[in-house]
């Protein structure tokens, strides 16, 4: 079966500082990962994806994540970090033919 | 239309009573699914339509709740005899394929409490 972890419920950084959101996934089979961003009173949205090929994944907004099978690692990185980066992270992995397991999340605050 | 809409946007119940809770997906999109969001969790997986059919329906929590797309597009949740449990937010999400070849787009979710 699949599952997610998502490493600290809530992170804190500084405008401009680097943001490294962790995720930890459990695949039986070779996994599709994803990560979705909720900002406030709004749906989810997808940032990116890994399903095959490239390891390190560019996404929207400056966002990438890179999945590492040694470390069944899929951890969500941005250099500079800005006000508007504030908003809940989701990462997910695929389960069966159509179903995505997300984890618990994890609430990002940037601070001036 | 141009987002998923879903309604109503907060939903407060008796135990006991039935709820129904509505989804409008993007329309060309084919698939449709319903997860359900606990407070301080993630989406939990409810259900998925393609069209009318529904070929998962393995999420759902108890015979008490039920979904469904009779003409491929609009989809209803119902939670019959609702107990407090079931408070939530219920997203409601819709894409052109499945997950890994398309992208899921959700709408802003029917947050229902139990009292």
């Amino acid at each position: 079966a699949q599952s997610v972890t998502q490493l600290g419920s809530h992170v804190s950084v500084s405008e401009g500082a680097l943001v490294l959101l962790r995720c930890n996934y459990s695949s039986s089979v070779p996994p599709y990962l994803f990560w979705y961003v909720q900002y406030p009173n709004q749906g989810l949205q997808l940032l990116l994806k890994y399903t095959t090929g490239a390891t390190l994944v560019k996404g929207i907004n400056g966002f990438e994540a890179e999945f590492k099978k040694s470390e069944t690692s899929f951890h969500l990185t941005k250099p500079s970090a800005h006000m508007s980066d504030a908003a809940e992270y989701f990462c997910a992995v695929k389960s069966g033919y159509n179903k995505l397991i997300f984890g618990a999340g994890t609430r990002l605050a940037v601070h001036p | 239309g141009a987002g998923v809409s879903q309604s109503p946007r907060y939903k407060v119940t008796k135990r006991g009573q039935d709820v129904t809770l509505r989804c409008d997906p993007i329309s060309s999109h084919a698939t449709l699914y319903w997860y359900q969001q606990a407070l301080g969790q993630g989406p939990e997986f409810l259900t998925y339509f393609n069209y009318e059919a529904q070929p998962d329906k393995s999420g759902l929590p108890s015979d008490r709740f039920s979904a469904e797309r009779p003409e491929g597009s609009i989809s209803t949740l119902t939670i019959q005899r609702t107990e407090q449990r079931d408070s939530a937010m219920y997203r409601c999400a819709s894409s052109l394929g499945t997950v890994d070849n398309g992208e899921l787009f959700f709408g802003e979710g029917s947050r229902l409490t139990v009292l």
